[in-house]
């Protein structure tokens, strides 16, 4: 069974449009790190919250971790074709916030951003 | 390398044979992991290790795997006899730190090697 849940599986979204990718656990999040996938290629990290309430952005990408640390939700603003891709969270198992890089992911969501 | 580097890119095996997988890691980085995707799924967990010291391979789904870094840098993940359900896409991250992952040391992923086994 899956530790790490995201929704929707799937996103289709005209450019310009607000999104939000969600990521829930049953269990505490100690770390939550957010990646990108383009298909057929590796995984490039976004971002990293470790403290119930923390948010961060780059860019036009914002990351929340709800005050409890078992939800994390991923904000794109104003979309843009270059921002399609697969979005995937992957979680630390250890408490801490630190572990050695044995992290949990969730199935990810594919992103499709039309023109 | 500006990147951590996988070869080969694809990888096309009969049932039965044996497959070697290598991965480059960032110069410098101590820490480095192999990880399995599914078509569809999240990368999971295969085996972890630090210099040279294979400290975790919990995740190593069968005797069949067998990973190494023997001098602490490139590292080489072996599958013997590959069966139909090994087909997946075979990631490898390194990370600077020994001291384990955080937001100033992240993982750093390859491209990855898709294994397709007929």
């Amino acid at each position: 069974s899956q530790e790490l849940e995201q929704s929707p599986q799937s996103l289709i979204v005209q450019e310009g449009k607000n999104l939000t990718i969600n990521c829930t656990s049953s269990k505490t999040l100690y770390g939550l790190y957010w990646y990108k996938q383009k298909y057929g290629e590796g995984l490039i990290f976004l971002m990293m919250l470790q403290k119930g309430g923390e948010e961060k952005s780059h860019e036009k990408i914002t990351a929340k971790l709800d005050e409890k640390k078992q939800q994390s939700s991923l904000h794109i603003t104003a979309s843009q074709p270059s921002h399609a891709g697969i979005y995937l969270c992957g979680a630390d198992r250890n408490a801490g916030g630190t572990s050695y890089g044995k992290l949990t992911f969730g199935q990810g969501t594919i992103l499709t951003v039309h023109p | 390398g500006a990147g951590v580097s996988q070869s080969p890119r694809y990888k096309v095996a009969k049932r039965g044979q044996d497959v070697a997988l290598r991965c480059d890691p960032i110069s410098g980085h101590v820490s480095l992991f192999w990880y399995q995707q599914a078509l569809g799924q999240g990368p999971e967990f295969l085996t972890y290790f630090q210099n040279e010291a294979q400290l975790d391979k919990s995740g190593l789904p069968s005797d069949r795997f067998f990973a190494e870094r023997p001098e602490g840098s490139v590292s080489t993940l072996k599958i013997q006899r590959t069966q139909q359900e090994d087909s997946a896409v075979y990631l490898c991250a390194s990370s600077l730190s020994d001291r384990g992952v955080s937001g100033d040391s992240p993982l750093h992923f390859g491209n990855g090697t898709r294994l397709t086994v007929t």
